[in-house]
């Protein structure tokens, strides 16, 4: 299994830009969520979904958008690229709703300029 | 206050001794905890979880529960330079059912 993969690695972005983080995952997992980390911050959980069709804000929604159409797939959609989106995503999922214990992606660097 | 607080470090020891990491969370309702690993540049992966009262142990881990006192700690035994990183505090939130986490204690370990 190749578990939570993401894509790009990189991304550097004008202000104003919009982009498409990639996120799947092959363990056939419910749960799907995306963070984002700041320098020296926690992670900060921007969106997640409980399953294919059904998505929820979590702390820090704005200026994102995300839609999860198969079990597989939650990308993550920036719409007007703002320098405060400079970050590092990353995607997770996890198999129940009673278990937290996350798998994560590689991540994502975005910068804004 | 913060929902899951850590000393962020560094908090640095010897090759050998043992690390004592702590976190504290706001929610007495959070039932589970989970500490991660995060090596730089690298995303975090998962060490230990823990969800009743007392020690649990894994290997030279061992993550401690104390929920009246709303508090979670991480023991590293016989510490290895390998165990250099940022560790992630993580509790599951009653409310909301999400989990946060801390902002991470770097722990350096010097061999």
């Amino acid at each position: 299994n190749a578990g939570v993969t993401q894509t790009p690695k990189f991304r550097i972005l004008k202000i104003g830009q919009s982009m498409t983080l990639q996120c799947a995952q092959d363990m056939n997992h419910n749960y799907m969520y995306w963070y984002r980390q700041d320098p020296g911050m926690g992670l900060k959980l921007i969106y997640y979904s409980v399953g294919a069709g059904i998505t929820d804000k979590g702390e820090v929604p704005n200026g994102y958008n995300v839609s999860r159409s198969t079990t597989e797939d939650f990308p993550l959609r920036l719409e007007l690229a703002a320098p405060s989106q400079t970050s590092v995503y990353f995607c997770a999922s996890s198999r129940l709703a009673s278990s937290y214990e996350q798998y994560f992606g590689p991540g994502t660097r975005l910068t804004v300029t | 206050q913060k929902e899951v607080e850590q000393n962020s470090g560094p908090l640095s020891v010897p090759e050998g001794a043992i690390a004592s990491l702590n976190c504290t969370y706001s929610d007495r309702g959070s039932q589970s905890f989970f500490w991660y690993r995060q090596y730089s540049g690298k995303s975090p992966e998962l060490i230990m979880s823990i969800y009743s009262n007392g020690d649990k142990e894994d290997g030279r881990f061992t993550a401690q529960l104390n929920k009246a006192s709303q508090y979670v700690s991480l023991l590293i035994r016989d510490s290895q330079p390998s165990d250099s990183a940022t560790y992630l505090c993580a509790a599951l939130m009653e409310y909301g059912n999400k989990l946060v986490f801390g902002a991470g204690t770097i722990l350096r370990v010097k061999s």
